[in-house]
């Protein structure tokens, strides 16, 4: 198993510019994430998505997208990249099992400048 | 919510025990405890998770103290490998009926392991 994949691994943007992250796993898990994580700081919930068909918006939505594919893919897509967007994004995904305790799986990251 | 204090850093000699503590005075009673890491440059990895028991796994051991006020995380045998950030949380909040919940990030402890 790949576990959790992401694309592309790193980007370089100018401001006004668009483009879609990519996200896939091949664990048959339900959920899956996006965070973001600036310098020196834990990772904040942009979007989250509880099952196929499903999405919901974390803590920092503001001037993103997703979309979730299907069961295994979900993409975040920045429509017009600002400076502020200039951070390193993970995508996670998580399964419930029966003791109702869940534990999130992470990609190895993008990482997104934006000039 | 529940809000975790750790320290900024640590240090440990290679081949030594880490003990990293966490405070989290005003947790709930249905709130777990996790610990993840983040080795630099990468997306976070789970370790261990507990309830009101002492947990051990085949990567670390979680003490809990009885009253849940605060919990230590041990790394019985540190290896370079080991340097890392390490996230206790215990705000774990499922934010709909389905199979997502949250995971809120602080800033950790920076664990250094040295020769």
């Amino acid at each position: 198993n790949a576990g959790v994949t992401q694309t592309p691994k790193f980007q370089v943007l100018k401001t006004g510019q668009s483009m879609t992250l990519q996200c896939a796993q091949d664990m048959n898990h339900n959920s899956m994430y996006w965070y973001r994580q600036d310098p020196g700081m834990g990772l904040r919930l942009i979007y989250y998505s509880a099952s196929e068909g499903t999405t919901d918006k974390g803590e920092v939505p503001n001037g993103y997208n997703v979309s979730r594919l299907n069961k295994r893919e979900f993409s975040l897509r920045l429509e017009s990249a600002a400076p502020s967007q200039t951070s390193v994004y993970f995508c996670a995904s998580s399964v419930r099992p029966t003791n109702r305790v869940e534990t999130q799986y992470f990609g190895p990251g993008t990482r997104l400048l934006v000039l | 919510d529940a809000k975790t204090t750790q320290p900024t850093s640590m240090d440990c000699a290679e081949g030594r025990a880490a003990n990293l503590p966490c405070n989290h005075s005003t947790i709930s009673g249905n709130e777990y405890v996790y610990w993840y890491r983040q080795i630099h440059s990468q997306g976070p990895q789970y370790i261990i998770h507990g309830l009101k028991n002492n947990e051990t796994n085949e990567m670390a051991s979680l003490i809990i103290t009885e009253d849940r006020k605060s919990s230590t995380l041990i790394l019985p045998h540190a290896t370079l490998r080991d340097t890392a950030v390490y996230y206790c949380i215990v705000r774990v909040v499922v934010i709909n009926t389905g199979t997502a919940s949250k995971l809120t990030f602080g800033t950790g402890t920076r664990l250094q392991v040295t020769l």
